[in-house]
């Protein structure tokens, strides 16, 4: 099975900062890579897919780049909204796992 | 509007079993793979299962294999999942997940808690 580590697990960041979130893969996937963003009690919700694909209707502060087995996804302006837990996704084979998270809190 | 609507959820002993359901609206049921997947309480997100657009191809994680069985009604634009042998391990929210060229998932229900105890 695929791998996916995330880093760091908590990020501290307050509102306007640029933040990265980096996702490493245990093996290549090319970039069938997902990005998810979660806010407490909620469902997932798609950002980007492909690596680097905006998903419709996300704000284009949002960004993901990467191929291989290194990715990142970058908030350029980070808004009081964005603060919530992020997960990468690879979606190369099955078991099409998931990174452990990364919470975004408000420093 | 895409909704997915999950219900079957509830308390569990272990040894037991649950049907889980995922009715669906707004899309093309029949043209979509679809999938489960889990979030135990404070935990991350887990892939359960995925099922193909004609239920023909199934797909699960190593800890379920033997225990669920993943299943549609094309005519019902329904989702399954069949929860046998539960284990404390399995509590969990149960998201229902559309899946986009079978691939990562474009849309999710809202879950539906299972909780396996004595």
């Amino acid at each position: 099975d695929i791998q996916m580590t995330q880093s760091p697990s908590t990020l501290s960041a307050s509102v306007g900062d640029r933040v990265t979130i980096t996702c490493r893969a245990s093996q290549s996937i090319s970039s069938w890579l997902a990005w998810y963003q979660q806010k407490p009690g909620k469902a997932p919700k798609l950002l980007i897919y492909k690596a680097s694909n905006l998903e419709s209707g996300v704000p284009s502060r949002f960004s993901g780049s990467g191929s291989g087995t290194e990715f990142t996804l970058t908030i350029s302006s980070l808004q009081p909204g964005d603060f919530a837990t992020y997960y990468c996704q690879h979606y190369y084979s099955y078991p099409y796992t998931f990174g452990q998270g990364t919470k975004l809190e408000i420093k | 509007e895409v909704q997915l609507l999950e219900s079957g959820g509830g308390l569990v002993q272990p040894g037991g079993s649950l049907r889980l359901s995922c009715a669906t609206s707004g899309f093309t049921f029949s043209s979509y793979a679809m999938s489960w997947v889990r979030q135990a309480p404070g935990k991350g997100l887990q892939w359960v299962s995925t099922i193909s657009s004609s239920g023909g191809d199934t797909y699960y994680t190593d800890s379920v294999k033997g225990r669920f069985t993943i299943s549609r009604d094309n005519s019902k634009n329904t989702l399954y999942l069949q929860m046998n042998s539960l284990r404390a391990e399995d509590t969990a929210v149960y998201y229902c997940a559309r899946d986009r060229g079978s691939d990562y998932v474009d849309f999710w229900g809202q879950g539906t808690l299972v909780t396996v105890s004595s």
